[in-house]
């Protein structure tokens, strides 16, 4: 069955830098596009990034150009998200998400991992 | 970027009322590239619709999408205790982007 893992989150001082990371099982994980997704505490979910299976194809909402990076190792099955320059509204709980077929819409989900910016 | 505006913000219903729940897009979503997300509180968001009416792999038939060009419902015929949860649209048309949520509470 698809299973997606996000770990690397924690606490973070500002101006810090993180490095998310999301593993795959359960799918040909080469085949789809990827995506990163973040939720502030009680808030609704936010759309960050886009990532095309061979890794050359990239989106980002326009608020997260420049500071946030997404990669991915298809030999890994792993799926990545570099956030640098940490500020306290970047504090959330981000979600790898899988896409089906294209950059369209979340098929799979993962549980998320926290991200707390405080100092 | 087309902003996506769910209505009502909260939804207070019974076990067995019908839920209709709005999604309205601030221009035409291309190809009704619309879906829903049902996200139980300290859960990930489940995929329940795409394509504004295919229902996702194991998802009730009491829950089902209509709707076209701006104008979205998520509609769940008879509610069930474990369908009290926010609910997110989402249109992948152009961009991507979400709605602020609906939750249906009881």
């Amino acid at each position: 069955q698809v299973q997606l893992v996000e770990s690397g989150g924690g606490l973070v001082k500002p101006e810090g830098s993180l490095r998310l990371s999301c593993a795959a099982s359960g799918f040909t994980f080469r085949d789809h596009y990827m995506s990163w997704i973040r939720q502030p505490p009680g808030k609704g979910l936010e759309w960050v990034s886009f990532i095309g299976g061979n890794g050359r194809t990239k989106y980002y909402a326009d608020s997260f150009k420049g500071r946030f990076t997404i990669s991915r190792d298809n030999a890994k099955n792993s799926l990545y998200l570099q956030v640098n320059s940490l500020r306290a509204e970047d504090t959330a709980v981000y979600y790898c998400a899988r896409s089906r077929g294209g950059p369209y819409y979340f098929d799979y989900w993962g549980q998320g991992t926290l991200v707390t910016v405080s100092s | 970027e087309i902003v996506l505006t769910q209505s009502p913000g909260t939804l207070s219903l019974s076990p067995g009322e019908r839920a209709t729940l709005s999604c309205r897009a601030s221009q035409s979503v291309n190809s009704n590239y619309l879906a829903w997300y049902q996200q139980i509180p300290g859960q990930a968001p489940r995929l329940l619709i795409s394509g504004a009416s295919s229902r996702a792999t194991g998802v009730p038939d009491r829950f089902s999408g209509s709707g076209s060009e701006s104008d979205f419902t998520l509609t769940i015929s008879r509610l069930e205790p474990e369908d009290f949860a926010v609910y997110y649209c989402q249109q992948y048309g152009s961009s991507w982007t979400f709605g602020q949520g609906t939750k249906l509470e009881i």
